[in-house]
Formats: C-alpha cells, sequence, structure tokens
C-alpha cells in the first residue's frame, strides 16, 4: 500500500482481555517500530524490527507485551491481561532502512489504534 | 526523565507572521533531530530533519537551527498558515537508542 496502515483504529478492552493490534508497513520497508502515546505525551519506543529479526524490546513496558513480525512484513503487537494503563494510542512506523538515510524523510508513521481499557 | 524536551505546550500565532517552536536535549550524543507534525486522529508526519554537525536546514517556509552548545533547536515557520494549526514533536534520533526520542509536544494555533 502507499502507506502504513493499522487496525483497528479504535478498540475498547475490558480489563484482563488480551487485544492484537496489526501493523501493515510500506512494502518492502525493512525496519518497522512500534510506539505507544499516552495523552498528553509524545510518542515512546516500544520495540524495533529489522525484517523478521525483533532486535530491540527495551521499550516494552512489561511481559505482557509481545510483539512479532514472523515474515518480515506485517507485525501484530500484543497485549495480554490488558490494565487501565495499557490505553493509549499504538504507533506503527516504518522505514526502508535504520541508517543515516533515514533522517532525510524521516519514518512513515501509521494513523494509530486508539486503545481503550475500561 | 526526559531526554527531549518541549517546554511550551502551546503557542499561538497570527496567519501571516513567524512560529517559532523551541526544543531541548540533554543527550549529547544524539545524530539527528527531526521534526513531526500532527492532526487529530492521524499519524505524525515528517516535516524536517538536521544533522549534529549542521547548525541550519531550510526546506520552504520551514527552517530548523541548532545549536549544539546550548542543546537547543529551534523551528521556525514563515509565514505561519492556518493550515499550520497541529501539534508540533521534536524528535531525536541516536544516542544509543533504536528508536527516536519525542517530546511531549507543542500545540500550535494559527490566529486569523
Amino acid at each position: 500500500g502507499a502507506g502504513v496502515s493499522q487496525s483497528p483504529r479504535y478498540k475498547v478492552a475490558k480489563r484482563g482481555q488480551d487485544v492484537a493490534l496489526r501493523c501493515d508497513p510500506i512494502s518492502g520497508h525493512v525496519s518497522l517500530f512500534w510506539y505507544q502515546q499516552a495523552l498528553g505525551q509524545g510518542p515512546e519506543f516500544l520495540t524495533y524490527f529489522q525484517n523478521e529479526a525483533q532486535l530491540d524490546k527495551s521499550g516494552l513496558p512489561s511481559d505482557r507485551f509481545f510483539a512479532e513480525r514472523p515474515e518480515g512484513s506485517v507485525s501484530t503487537l500484543k497485549i495480554q491481561r490488558t490494565q487501565q494503563e495499557d490505553s493509549a494510542v499504538y504507533l506503527c512506523a516504518s522505514s526502508l532502512l535504520l541508517d543515516a538515510s533515514t533522517a532525510n524523510y524521516g519514518y512513515t508513521f501509521g494513523s494509530g489504534t486508539r486503545l481503550t481499557v475500561v | 526523565d526526559q531526554q527531549v524536551k518541549q517546554n511550551s505546550p502551546s503557542l499561538s500565532v497570527q496567519e501571516g507572521r513567524i512560529s517559532i517552536l523551541n526544543c531541548d536535549y540533554t543527550n549529547s550524543m544524539f545524530d539527528y533531530f527531526l521534526w513531526y507534525k500532527k492532526y487529530p486522529a492521524e499519524g505524525p508526519t515528517f516535516l524536517i530533519s538536521i544533522s549534529s554537525i549542521k547548525d541550519k536546514n531550510e526546506d520552504g517556509r520551514f527552517t530548523v537551527f541548532l545549536n549544539k552548545s546550548a542543546k537547543h533547536l529551534s523551528l521556525h515557520i514563515v509565514p505561519s498558515q492556518p493550515g499550520d494549526s497541529a501539534v508540533y514533536f521534536c524528535a531525536a534520533m541516536g544516542g544509543g537508542a533504536d528508536g527516536l526520542t519525542f517530546g511531549k509536544g507543542t500545540h500550535l494555533i494559527i490566529q486569523p
């Protein structure tokens, strides 16, 4: 597709429920990132993939958060036993590579999934 | 401990005037700085970037200035237009992190 596509756009989950958020990056983009944006805050890094390899998951807030990209394209962020503090917008971003050239045009972000845990 | 700080949550500017958005950082190892613009219910959109070895980069109405000694950068928009009303995020690349480190954003409001 022309851009980064995320689904669903909105998700309401009951506390304790598991959720799965999907990201379709731009075709051919090697690098894929997940960010969490709480209300009134900037996006915060969660995890990074290069193709199917998860190279950095240092930003995942707890072991309830799990991300995968098994074939190096579509990625899924899974949150188990959701808590109210998980309520946020989850943004996915992709780029062709992860090097200095990325800084010249930035990463392309999707519109995000707004997760509300009630 | 915020490594990228945008101390003005909002800024109101008259149409046609210059908008100046500020950003401070603490990590001297950042390689690049980027500005993103975000409309409600959309993802951030890349605007302009600057390498840490430069002090100015210009693209049309947008200019970013970097003062390394002060660990400060600013985004200038001139002239400001109604479509510029959005939240602007300052972000840094490098410094030992794989992803971008974002500030909290500044909501720019362009008054007619």
